[in-house]
C-alpha cells in the first residue's frame, strides 16, 4: 500500500514571498503520478499541479513549481509571489500509473499574510 | 475544466433516518466516480469507488450497508448513508473520471456537509 506523508501541519508566508511545502512517499510502483491539489476554505478541491514519474523534468504552472526526487521518494511545491488567494489547505496525492485511486498526505495548511 | 456538481450543499437529518447526496459530472461521462470522507482540519478519505454498472468497490473499513453507492448512469452516482448517526456527521466529497485506462484527471464536486443531529 501507498502512504503519503506531509510532515508540515501548518505554514505561513508574507505576501509576495516563496514557501515551499514538503511531501514524501512510499511505493514499490515504479510508474506512477503525483499531484498537488489545493483546497480553499471554500472546500472545494482545485488540482494545483501533476507530475509523471517517469519525467525528469520538473513540472511547473505558473507561480507553482514541484521538486521532484524519485530516489528520495520526494515531492516538494513551491509556491513563488504567495498572494493572499493562495490561503489554503494543500494536499499532496498519490495515484499508480495503472489505477485510479488517489492517496492523499495529511494536508498543510497555509495562510499568506499581507 | 470539466464540471461536478453535488447536491445537496448542506443536509440536517435526524438520528435513524437515511439521506441520499447526489453526484452529478455536468459536462462529460465519467467512467468512474469516487467518495471521500473528510472529518474537520483532516485529509480525504476515500471511501469507496464506483464504475458505472457495476457494484460499488469499498474500502476496507468503510460497512456497504450502512454506504449505499449507486452508479446507475455515465453522469450519475449517489451515496446513501443508512440510519444515519452524529458520528456520521462529516464533509462527503464525490469526483469523477473520465475512461477507463491511462491517465485522467479526477474531478472533484464542491462537497456534501452532513449534519446528524
Amino acid at each position: 500500500a501507498q502512504t503519503v506523508t506531509q510532515s508540515q501541519p501548518e505554514m505561513s508566508v508574507q505576501e509576495a514571498e516563496t514557501v515551499t511545502l514538503s511531501c514524501t512517499y512510499d511505493t514499490s510502483e515504479n510508474n506512477y503520478y503525483l499531484f498537488w491539489y489545493k483546497q480553499p476554505p471554500s472546500r472545494q478541491m482545485i488540482l494545483v499541479i501533476r507530475q509523471e514519474a517517469y519525467k525528469q523534468q520538473n513540472a511547473t504552472e505558473n507561480r507553482f513549481s514541484v521538486n521532484f526526487q524519485k530516489a528520495a521518494k520526494s515531492f516538494s511545491l513551491k509556491i513563488s509571489d504567495s498572494q493572499l488567494g493562495d490561503t489554503a489547505m494543500y494536499f499532496c496525492a498519490f495515484q499508480k500509473a495503472a489505477g485510479n485511486k488517489l492517496t492523499f498526505g495529511g494536508g498543510t495548511r497555509v495562510l499568506v499574510k499581507p | 475544466g470539466a464540471v461536478v456538481s453535488q447536491h445537496p450543499s448542506w443536509v440536517i437529518c435526524k438520528s435513524g433516518t437515511s439521506v441520499k447526496i447526489e453526484c452529478r459530472s455536468l459536462d462529460f461521462q465519467a467512467t468512474t466516480m469516487f467518495w471521500y470522507r473528510q472529518f474537520p482540519k483532516q485529509s480525504l478519505m476515500l471511501m469507496a469507488t464506483s464504475n458505472e454498472g457495476s457494484k460499488a468497490t469499498y474500502e476496507q473499513g468503510v460497512e456497504k450497508d450502512k454506504f449505499l453507492i449507486n452508479h446507475a448512469s455515465l453522469t450519475l452516482s449517489t451515496l446513501t448513508v443508512t440510519s444515519a448517526h452524529p458520528e456520521d456527521s462529516s464533509f462527503y466529497i464525490c469526483s469523477a473520471r473520465a475512461g477507463g485506462s491511462s491517465y485522467y484527471e479526477q474531478y472533484f464536486g464542491p462537497g456534501t456537509r452532513l449534519t446528524v443531529t
